[in-house]
C-alpha cells in the first residue's frame, strides 16, 4: 500500500552543523506535508509544513523542501543545537480530509 | 498559548477491562483526532471527528473503540475490552480549519 517513509532511522550530527532529514512519500494524492518533532515522553510538536503548490518553505532555523517529481521531502536544520535532539517525523495529508499519515521517524542525536 | 491536554498521563489496566482516555482540545478547534504510537514505532491514525460524528477511521479502530464528545470541551476515546496489543501511547490532536494538528502530551496505556 501507499505509505510515508524515511530514508534513515538515525542521524548523528555535531553541534553547530546543519542537519538534513529525508522523507519519501508515495501517495500522489497528498497535497500537504508536515514535519513534527517528538521528544522523549511527549507528543509530536509542529515544526513546519508545506503545501504541494510550493517547493520550499523556511522557518526559524528550519527549511522544508518538497520535490514532487520524485516524491521527496526534506527538513534542514541550521546550526543544530543540543535541544534539537529528538525523533523527527514527516507526515502527509490531504486538505480534503485533514488525516495525517506518519513516516517511521528519524532519531537525531546532537554531539557536543 | 492554548494547548491540548490529556488525562491520565499513564493508565494501567487488566486485559478485558474498559478504559476511557480523556482529552481537552483547544477551545476554538473543530476537528478532533486520536492517534496511537506503539513503543518504538510510528504514530498511527485511529479516528477523526467533526461536527459530532466520526468523519474517518482506520482499520485499527474496530468495534472495541468508540469516541465521544460529551460536552463542549472533552473528547474521549473508549476501549471496551482491552487487549495486550492495545498497550501504546495514545495522542489526541485538534485543528481548527487546517492541517496543522496540535497534539496533546499523550496517555500511556499499559494493558497487563
Amino acid at each position: 500500500g501507499e505509505s510515508v517513509g524515511l530514508h534513515l532511522p538515525t542521524l548523528s550530527v555535531q553541534e553547530g552543523d546543519n542537519s538534513i532529514i529525508n522523507c519519501a512519500y508515495s501517495n500522489s494524492a497528498s497535497d500537504y506535508f508536515i514535519w513534527y518533532k517528538q521528544e522523549s515522553g511527549k507528543g509530536p510538536q509542529f515544526i513546519i509544513d508545506i503545501r504541494s503548490n510550493m517547493d520550499k518553505r523556511q522557518g526559524q532555523r528550519v527549511t522544508v523542501l518538497l520535490n514532487k517529481t520524485v516524491k521527496h521531502l526534506s527538513l534542514q536544520i541550521a546550526a543544530t543545537q543540543p535541544g534539537d535532539s529528538a525523533v523527527y517525523f514527516c507526515a502527509e495529508g490531504s486538505t480534503n480530509d485533514y488525516k495525517l499519515s506518519f513516516g517511521a521517524g528519524t532519531t537525531v542525536t546532537v554531539r557536543a | 498559548e492554548p494547548e491540548v491536554t490529556q488525562t491520565p498521563s499513564h493508565q494501567v489496566t487488566q486485559m478485558g477491562q474498559e478504559v476511557i482516555l480523556r482529552c481537552v482540545p483547544i477551545s476554538n478547534h473543530l476537528y478532533f483526532y486520536w492517534y496511537r504510537q506503539i513503543l518504538g514505532q510510528k504514530v498511527e491514525f485511529l479516528v477523526s471527528f467533526y461536527n459530532n460524528e466520526i468523519s474517518e477511521k482506520s482499520e485499527i479502530f474496530d468495534d472495541q473503540f468508540s469516541v465521544e464528545r460529551p460536552d463542549g470541551s472533552n473528547f474521549t476515546l473508549k476501549i471496551r475490552s482491552t487487549k495486550l496489543e492495545d498497550s501504546a501511547m495514545y495522542f489526541c490532536a485538534s485543528t481548527r480549519d487546517s492541517n496543522e494538528q496540535f497534539f496533546g502530551p499523550g496517555t500511556r496505556l499499559t494493558v497487563l
